[in-house]
């Protein structure tokens, strides 16, 4: 049992490039979730999905777009990188919309020179 | 905005003593109260929760309280060992009135042995 799994772990792109996050959770979650995590500054919500074919903003969403075409899959999108958007990504599924145990994936490390 | 703070951002004890985190919230709304430990190049995992009905709770060296009059909640660690170093979050949650988790920006605890 995989859990939640992210692909890539690393990546390095140019400002400007475009990129898709893949989260991938094995454990039948209605609920996914896409955070940032920047030093000293916890795990900040970027876009969430409450179901197949839903998507919702979070505090953090310019920038990105999110979605959720399989209940299994949650794609976080970057459409033009920018240096700001260098951080540490997290993807998160609960069985629950909010209230429970969030399960999170491995993270990706992304660097935008 | 809303926010939950969190205090100390570093802790560092020796092993065998206790560690406090201390977390204060500003949505009288959130009803529910993880904390996670995200030991260093690993996804944070969470170690114990507590809700909004309960005031203390505990698992073997790890206990949270909840004072929902103040808006604060604390994390206790006894015994502390080298292996529960790790940076630890605390996080509100509610499901009222829209889905919404805010992070604390994080507590990096050192055990020295």
């Amino acid at each position: 049992n995989a859990g939640v799994t992210q692909t890539p772990k690393f990546r390095v792109l140019k400002t400007g490039q475009s990129m898709t996050l893949l989260c991938a959770q094995d454990m039948n979650h209605e609920y996914m979730y896409w955070y940032r995590q920047d030093p000293g500054m916890g795990l900040r919500l970027i876009h969430y999905s409450v179901g197949e074919g839903t998507t919702a903003k979070g505090e953090v969403p310019d920038g990105y777009n999110v979605s959720r075409l399989k209940k299994q899959n949650f794609l976080l999108g970057l459409e033009s990188a920018a240096p700001s958007q260098t951080s540490v990504y997290f993807c998160a599924s609960t069985p629950k919309i909010g209230l429970t145990e969030a399960f999170f994936g491995q993270g990706t490390r992304l660097t935008v020179v | 905005g809303e926010n939950v703070e969190q205090h100390p951002s570093t802790l560092s004890v020796q092993e065998g003593d206790s560690a406090v985190i201390k977390c204060t919230y500003s949505d009288s709304a959130s009803n529910y109260f993880p904390w996670y430990k995200q030991e260093l190049g690993k996804r944070p995992q969470l170690i114990i929760d507590i809700r909004s009905n309960v005031g203390e709770k505990k698992d073997q060296r790890i206990a949270v309280t909840l004072n929902k009059t103040a808006k604060h909640f604390s994390l206790h660690i006894t015994e502390t060992q080298p292996e529960d170093s790790a940076v630890y979050f605390c996080a509100a949650s509610k499901n009222t009135g829209g889905f919404k988790t805010i992070f604390g920006a994080g507590t990096r605890l050192f055990v020295k042995a």
